[in-house]
């Protein structure tokens, strides 16, 4: 995805905390969203930043800084179903407000 | 219907022929998006619509490619002459405003052709 970028793939453990970072075009910023997606089906919303800070929701938490353009997804207690590819979104301000610019994913793997 | 939905869920087609992809909103959303997701790839921003404004269609990749919205509700994504590389699954969405709200993925058109 254009302006944002994420890593590739990453390999994590069953149980482990694996980080999921993004960086993106400052310019423009109104919101950053991640969201899961499992092999085969659609996207499904995770969480929403659009201030500077952690937001925390069970094993799943999203930080942003602003100034940084960089946000991560961090997810603790890994387990097996949370292999899934997982998307950056910026949204965008006013005429753009429709092109929330997606990430082109990171595919997580958990292993035993 | 609770989410959205999209038909066909897979539409295998010959070179050169055309296709309509059909997307039903969530009721009451008024902002919708096409996009395109080749195998491993990212989502592609195809086209974008919001209440009864303009469409953007910035993201369109070339003249084959164009998309209604009926009444501000079910939208339909035409391709037409398909190619090869055409082939991808089409994912709608669609949201309530645009920019700040999440958006709902419908289950997506895999598209091949042959």
């Amino acid at each position: 995805g254009q302006n944002i970028d994420q890593p590739t793939e990453m390999t994590a453990t069953e149980g482990a905390i694996v980080q999921i970072n993004c960086t993106y075009q400052t310019s423009g910023f109104n919101g950053l969203f991640w969201y899961q997606q499992h092999a085969g089906e659609a996207p499904t919303f995770l969480s929403y930043n659009v201030l500077d800070g952690l937001e925390e929701k069970g094993r799943f938490s999203s930080f942003l800084s602003r100034s940084k353009g960089y946000s991560y997804l961090l997810l603790k207690e890994l387990q097996m179903k949370d292999s899934a590819s997982y998307l950056c979104a910026q949204g965008l301000h006013n005429t753009n407000a429709g092109k929330s610019t997606f990430g082109d994913g990171t595919t997580l793997t958990v292993k035993p | 219907g609770a989410g959205v939905s999209q038909s066909p869920s897979n539409k295998v087609t010959e070179k050169g022929k055309d296709v309509e992809l059909r997307c039903d909103p969530i009721s009451g959303h008024t902002a919708l998006y096409w996009y395109r997701q080749s195998l491993g790839q990212g989502l592609e921003f195809l086209i974008y619509f919001q209440g009864n404004s303009a469409p953007d269609k910035s993201g369109l990749p070339s003249d084959r490619f164009s998309a209604e919205r009926t009444g501000g509700s079910v939208s339909t994504l035409t391709i037409q002459r398909t190619q090869q590389e055409d082939s991808a699954v089409y994912l709608c969405a669609s949201s309530p405003l645009a920019g700040l709200n999440e958006q709902f993925f419908g289950p997506g058109t895999r598209l091949t052709v042959l």
